[in-house]
């Protein structure tokens, strides 16, 4: 069974970069079968995709966030990662990493999720 | 790009079916048969309930179904329990090679 374990910290001041990593156990993060990616949830809001990784390094992002998103994986350490550069009120959400399905089929393991609060 | 378009709301009895649609456009939900469906309790991640349009992941119950027809997509659950009561949410790939979500649709069981 796949699992998935967020890390980062909780809260980043305006205008800085929010930086998370999510670590595979229970199954390879060079399966052919997944892309590795993240999904925000701002409170009380619905569900938005950010963007994924596959394990050869290759990226897809959403358009609204593509200027300011960077995904990466490190196959050594079973890990990907995310980065938000110039966060402001509008990025606090619930940020989940997860696998995806080649085409965009299913999304069908999420991480625990990490709330991530804006403020000075 | 805008997120699907789902009822913000629906309601129904225990025993009773509902049905849930969710509305994109030939560039999504119309191109392509990777729609999914999510089941969300308060306070818990995403579950996936229906894939590929009508495929049931291993251990989900058959009450749920999905189905589709040109630009709109719908999730039927049939036998309504108080246990169904949660947040949907459809998703679908994109001709822009991209993930797209619905705005999400709170099911209360009355």
């Amino acid at each position: 069974q796949l699992q998935l374990q967020q890390s980062g910290p909780g809260l980043v001041k305006p205008s800085e970069t929010l930086s998370l990593t999510c670590t595979v156990s229970g199954g390879s993060i060079t399966s052919s079968s997944y892309y590795w990616g993240w999904i925000r949830q701002p409170p009380g809001k619905g569900l938005e995709w950010i963007g994924c990784v596959y394990h050869t390094g290759g990226t897809y992002y959403n358009p609204s966030l593509r200027s300011r998103v960077t995904i990466s994986v490190d196959t050594s350490k079973s890990q990907f990662s995310l980065e938000l550069s110039s966060v402001t009120a509008a990025d606090m959400a619930m940020y989940y990493c997860a696998t995806i399905q080649l085409w965009f089929r299913s999304v069908d393991y999420w991480g625990q999720g990490t709330l991530v609060t804006v403020s000075s | 790009q805008s997120a699907l378009t789902q009822p913000a709301s629906v309601s129904g009895s225990p025993g009773q079916s509902i049905t849930i649609s969710c509305t994109g456009t030939s560039s999504d939900i119309g191109g392509y048969n990777y729609v999914s469906w999510y089941q969300q309790h308060p306070g818990k991640a995403p579950k996936v309930m229906i894939y590929d349009v009508i495929k049931r992941p291993s251990g989900v119950s058959n009450r749920f179904s999905g189905s589709k027809s040109d630009n709109t997509a719908s999730l039927t659950i049939s036998g309504l329990q108080a246990e169904d009561e949660a947040d949907y949410y459809c998703a679908s790939h994109t001709s822009s090679s991209t993930l797209i979500f619905g705005g999400g649709t709170k099911l209360t069981v009355l």
